[in-house]
C-alpha cells in the first residue's frame, strides 16, 4: 500500500536555528514527490517537485532532497514567517492519485 | 499562474441539507480532485476526475457525489449533510501529464450543525 509518513509532527525553532523535516514513503515506483506549505485556514501552496534519488531543489531558505525511501526539507536560518505546516505527497508511476502525509507544523520563535 | 477557485471560503449548513461545493480551474487541467482535511488525519481523497463526465472514488466517497460537466468545473455534493462532514474541503487540479503537480484552491471550511 502506498503511504507517506512525516516527522516530527510539530517542531519549534528559534529564529536562525536550522533544522530538517522528514518525509518517508513507500510507493510502488515513484513518479514524483511534492512539498507544500500550508498556512492556517488556507489551501496548500506548492513548493517543490522531486523526481529521482539524488535530486535537490532550493527556494530561499528551503532545500528539498530525495533518496529512494525518504525526502528531507532543510530549513536554513528560519524566520518567523516560515511558520506553517509543511506537507509531503507522492505520486506512484501507475495511477493519477497523490498520497499525502499528515504534515509537520513548524513554529519559528523570534 | 495556476488559479483554482472555490465557491465559498466558509459555509454553515444544517443537518440533512443538500450542499454544493464548486471548484473552477483556469489552466485547462485534465485532472481534478476533492479532498477533505481533518486534524491528525491529513488530506483524504474523496473523489477525482480525469476527464469530463468521468469520476473515480477515492478513499472516503461515502456520503458524497461529484459532477464534472465541463472541463474547468468540478462540483462536490453532500446529498444529506451530517455533523461528521464538518471539515475543510480542498479542491485541486493537475495536468495529468508526466510532470503532474496538483495545485490547490483556498479551501472551504464547512460546518454542519
Amino acid at each position: 500500500e502506498d503511504q507517506v509518513t512525516q516527522s516530527p509532527e510539530a517542531l519549534r525553532l528559534q529564529e536562525g536555528e536550522s533544522s530538517s523535516l522528514n518525509c518517508s514513503y513507500t510507493v510502488s515506483g515513484l513518479r514524483g514527490l511534492f512539498w507544500y506549505r500550508q498556512d492556517p485556514g488556507k489551501g496548500p501552496e506548492f513548493l517543490f517537485t522531486l523526481y529521482s534519488a539524488g535530486e535537490e531543489k532550493e527556494k530561499e531558505r528551503l532545500k528539498a532532497t530525495l533518496t529512494k525511501k525518504e525526502s528531507f526539507l532543510h530549513i536554513t536560518a528560519p524566520k518567523p514567517e516560515d511558520s506553517a505546516t509543511y506537507l509531503c505527497a507522492v505520486q506512484a508511476l501507475l495511477g493519477n492519485q497523490f498520497y499525502f502525509g499528515t504534515g509537520t507544523s513548524l513554529t519559528v520563535i523570534p | 499562474d495556476v488559479k483554482v477557485t472555490q465557491s465559498s471560503r466558509y459555509l454553515v449548513k444544517r443537518t440533512g441539507e443538500k450542499v454544493f461545493l464548486e471548484c473552477v480551474q483556469d489552466m485547462d487541467h485534465e485532472n481534478m480532485f476533492w479532498y477533505r482535511q481533518d486534524p491528525g488525519l491529513g488530506l483524504r481523497l474523496i473523489y477525482f476526475s480525469y476527464d469530463v463526465k468521468m469520476k473515480e472514488k477515492g478513499d472516503i466517497p461515502e456520503g458524497y457525489s461529484v459532477s464534472r460537466e465541463k472541463k474547468e468545473r468540478f462540483s462536490l455534493i453532500l446529498e444529506s449533510a451530517s455533523t461528521n462532514q464538518t471539515s475543510m474541503y480542498l479542491c485541486a487540479s493537475s495536468t495529468g501529464d508526466s510532470f503532474d503537480v496538483p495545485y490547490f484552491g483556498p479551501g472551504t471550511r464547512l460546518t454542519v450543525t
